[in-house]
């Protein structure tokens, strides 16, 4: 498997645009996770799927963010307006339900930079 | 809701040598993981270990083990002879109802 594949890598938008980050976890996975890294606030979780339900939004800083999981392989996080406070890496990352001892893999993240 | 912290935003080690990275949490659930992941400057997240929170015994791999003190909520992680190649941030994270991770600490290993 290529494991948790997640685009664009690097995107650039000007404040105001919306932005969507695109994920693909790994085949089987039935747990994805949508996390934020900056450096002030570190690795923060934003929402998490479970068979593609969501099952816990409340890290989700605003309305302006939402994401959704219309299948088991895809998951969007979409930023609607953006503004240059959203800079950030955005990592998204799956694991197996059905136990608490699965690790969850990461994507290589998007940088987003909003200019 | 669980957290996890991280005190020290920053270490180093000289190579060979070993240290040791702390980590607490707080959580009202008996039944959950510990994990302590790796993330070099290539961004890419790496398990490094993981830890039963029913089990006593310590988890090891290699050059990598675990303090765990359930009742204090304490998971520190041990690098023993520092390689070069352990430089990066080392992330903590719980895997109970949520998959929360601390604010990482920074390690050089020094040569």
């Amino acid at each position: 498997d290529a494991g948790v594949i997640q685009s664009p890598r690097h995107e650039v938008t000007e404040m105001g645009q919306e932005v969507t980050l695109r994920c693909k976890p790994i085949s089987g996975h039935n747990s994805l996770f949508w996390y934020r890294q900056t450096m002030m606030r570190g690795l923060e979780l934003l929402i998490y799927f479970n068979n593609n339900v969501p099952i816990d939004d409340s890290g989700m800083p605003e309305d302006r963010f939402s994401a959704k999981m219309p299948n088991a392989s895809f998951s969007t996080l979409k930023i609607q307006p953006s503004e240059p406070r959203d800079s950030a890496v955005y990592f998204c990352a799956s694991s197996l339900d059905g136990g608490l001892n699965t690790e969850a893999f990461f994507g290589q993240g998007t940088r987003l930079t909003v200019v | 809701a669980q957290t996890v912290t991280q005190s020290q935003p920053e270490m180093s080690v000289q190579e060979a040598e070993t240290v040791t990275l702390s980590c607490t949490y707080d959580t009202s659930e008996n039944n959950y993981y510990l994990f302590w992941y790796k993330q070099p400057p290539s961004r890419q997240m790496i398990l490094v270990i993981r830890q039963e929170a029913y089990k006593q015994q310590n988890a090891t791999e290699n050059r990598f083990s675990v303090n765990f003190q359930k009742a204090a909520k304490s998971f520190s992680l041990k690098i023993s002879d520092s390689q070069l190649g352990d430089t990066a941030m080392y992330f903590c994270a719980f895997h109970g109802q949520n998959f929360v991770f601390g604010p990482g600490t920074r390690l050089s290993v020094l040569p």
